[in-house]
Order: structure tokens, then sequence, then C-alpha cells
């Protein structure tokens, strides 16, 4: 059974940095895309961030750009989110998504429950 | 940046109604287009693939359409459990965007 795990949100300053994990497990971690998706309070889902298998391949959304940094840990099969200077509108639940884009067939099958990032003063 | 745009935001519709929720591309992305249905507390769950494949294991009366820049989710026969916000998301190309959703209401 496929189960992705996130951990590591909080409340933390503007301007502040955190890291989040997400645990995979019930399949070939190196073997599909990982993504990020965010959604603040009462709005939508928006995309952050993806990692190819071997993690050569990233890309990020305009608004967290030089901000956040995606990684992922083959032998550990986890996957991070680093996220530096951190604004009020980063508020959000963060949720790793698993994607094996097959033939270039990109979806997201299997989602975390999500852990919340709030940032306050 | 592709932008998505879903329509309508929300609407309320009876049991045995069939309901079409379409989502607009801002550039041609051929059929690269997921929806996904989302209730609240519960994960995001995939329905449709490339723009008209169901998901292993999603009732037969989710169906999606279109190609290019004009795409639409109808559910045939709607059913109580259907009640959720449902998105639209290009994976044409990155970012990744989702439309802005779409909430469905059972009266």
């Amino acid at each position: 059974e496929v189960q992705l795990v996130e951990s590591g949100g909080g409340l933390v300053q503007p301007g502040g940095s955190l890291r989040l994990s997400c645990a995979a497990s019930g399949f070939t971690f190196s073997g599909v895309w990982m993504h990020w998706v965010r959604q603040a309070p009462g709005k939508g889902l928006e995309w952050v961030s993806r990692i190819s298998g071997d993690g050569s391949d990233t890309a990020y959304a305009d608004s967290v750009k030089g901000r956040f940094t995606v990684s992922r840990d083959n032998v550990r099969n986890t996957l991070y989110l680093q996220m530096n200077s951190l604004r009020g509108e980063d508020t959000a639940v963060y949720q790793c998504a698993r994607d094996p884009c097959p033939a270039g067939v990109c979806r997201f099958e299997s989602w975390g429950q999500g852990t919340l990032v709030t940032v306050s003063s | 940046d592709i932008q998505m745009t879903q329509s309508p935001s929300s609407l309320s519709a009876s049991v045995g109604d069939r309901v079409t929720i379409t989502c607009r591309a801002g550039h041609n992305i051929v059929s690269s287009v997921n929806w996904y249905q989302h209730k609240p507390g519960k994960v995001p769950e995939l329905l449709i693939y490339l723009a008209s494949n169901l998901q292993n294991g999603v009732p037969p009366r989710f169906s999606g359409g279109g190609s290019g820049t004009d795409f639409t989710l109808t559910i045939s026969s709607l059913q109580p459990e259907d009640s959720a916000t449902f998105y639209c998301q290009q994976t044409y190309s990155t970012p990744y965007t989702f439309g802005q959703g779409t909430k469905l209401e059972i009266k």
C-alpha cells in the first residue's frame, strides 16, 4: 500500500526557515517524480515544486522560486522541502504527491495528508 | 505560466442530475489535463488523467473530454457522495497549475 507521510510543519516567524519531510513507502520511490502542493486556508490547490526520480530535474512555482528547495533521499525514501525567507502568504497545508508519469503522462496518483505551516509573528 | 480558468466556481444540483464543469487553458495544452476530487478532511483523489482517461477504481459516472484549450468533467448521474470541490490541472509544462476549483453541493 502506498503511504506518504509529511512532517516538519509548525509555527515560524516571517523571514524564518523550515524543512518539511515526506516519508514514502509501498512503492519504488526512486522510480517516480514527486511534488509538493499547498493549500492556504480557504483557498484552492497550488502546485509548489517537483523533482525527478533521480533528483536531477527540479522545478518551482514563481511564488517560491529562489526561496524553496526540493530534494530527495532515495536511500531513506524521503522527499524534502527546504523553505527559507518565509512569508505570511506561505501559510498553508503542504502535501506531497506521487507522480509515476509513465511515458510522460503525468498525474498525481497518491497524496499525503499534509503538514500545516503557519508563518506569523 | 499556463492559466487554468475553471467554471462555475460553485454549483448546486440534485441526486441523479447530469453535471458538467469546464476548464479553459490559456494555451494549447493538447490533452495534458487531470481532474481531482477533494473532500474536506480527505486527500485529493485523481479522477481523470490525460483529459479523458478514467483512473482505476473511479466510478464510470465520471468522464472527461476536450483537447487543446477547452476541457470538461461530467458526472452523468450525481450521487450524494459526490459533494466535493473539483480541480482541473495542467501537466503540459511547469508550473503545473490548477484551476481555482468548483465546489459542488448536493441539494
